[in-house]
């Protein structure tokens, strides 16, 4: 079946412009994450979304971040005023559901690779 | 201390031979474990989770140690297909894992 996409696959922005980022995760997936890879570095959790509950934030680096998900389904991550350091792989995870205390497979989308000049 | 580290490596191997990483981890509340990998420029995928008594995937044997707070991977005969980072991943009580930095693993003929 289809696995998580993400678009776009490359997005070269100016420095100050605004950027929206687009997750499509698998069907009948609830849950849904975003993190941001910098060059040779681990995976930064940004933003959770679980369900209709109230998405857990706690990972957004600062007021610039921002992120919705239309329907428990498709999400968009936005960037307010881009920064050179918000250069970075922006990737999206989807799993089954994730209760608090349980850890679902995540299986994640291709990536957004941003650049901001 | 970081909460999960891994060497980053790289480690330089043979075609044919055994390798082993190991991540530890600082949250002795940590409840669960996994192997991602990561080839270059693509998204990490699920290697194998980690149990308490040890798991086996053919070529790939995971193992947990409580007490000293690591897991570890070891490969045996290593292919060229096995060239790429290995991203140790530990869960508290919580639905937001944390993964490690990553090992590189570069398979050479």
């Amino acid at each position: 079946g289809a696995g998580v996409s993400q678009s776009p696959s490359n997005k070269v922005t100016e420095k100050g412009k605004d950027v929206e980022l687009r997750c499509d995760p698998i069907s009948g997936h609830t849950a849904l994450y975003w993190y941001r890879q910098s060059l040779g570095q681990g995976l930064e959790f940004l933003i959770y979304f679980q369900g209709n509950s109230a998405p857990d934030k706690s990972g957004l680096p600062s007021d610039r971040f921002s992120a919705e998900r239309t329907g428990g389904s498709v999400s968009t991550l936005t960037i307010q005023r881009t920064q050179q350091e918000d250069s970075a792989v922006y990737l999206c995870a989807s799993s089954l559901s994730s209760p608090a205390g349980v850890y679902e497979t995540q299986y994640f989308g291709p990536g957004t690779r941003l650049l901001v000049l | 201390r970081k909460e999960v580290e891994q060497d980053p490596g790289p480690f330089n191997v043979p075609e044919g031979a055994t390798v082993a990483f190991n991540c530890t981890y600082s949250n002795s509340a940590s409840q669960s474990f996994f192997w991602y990998r990561q080839d270059c420029r693509k998204e990490p995928k699920l290697l194998m989770s980690v149990y308490s008594s040890g798991n086996e995937d053919g070529r790939f044997t995971a193992q947990l140690n409580r007490a000293s707070q690591y897991i570890s991977l070891l490969i045996r005969d290593s292919k060229l297909s096995d060239s790429a980072t290995y991203l140790c991943v530990v869960n508290k009580r919580s639905y937001i894992p944390t993964f490690g930095r990553g090992t590189s693993l570069i398979v050479h003929p």
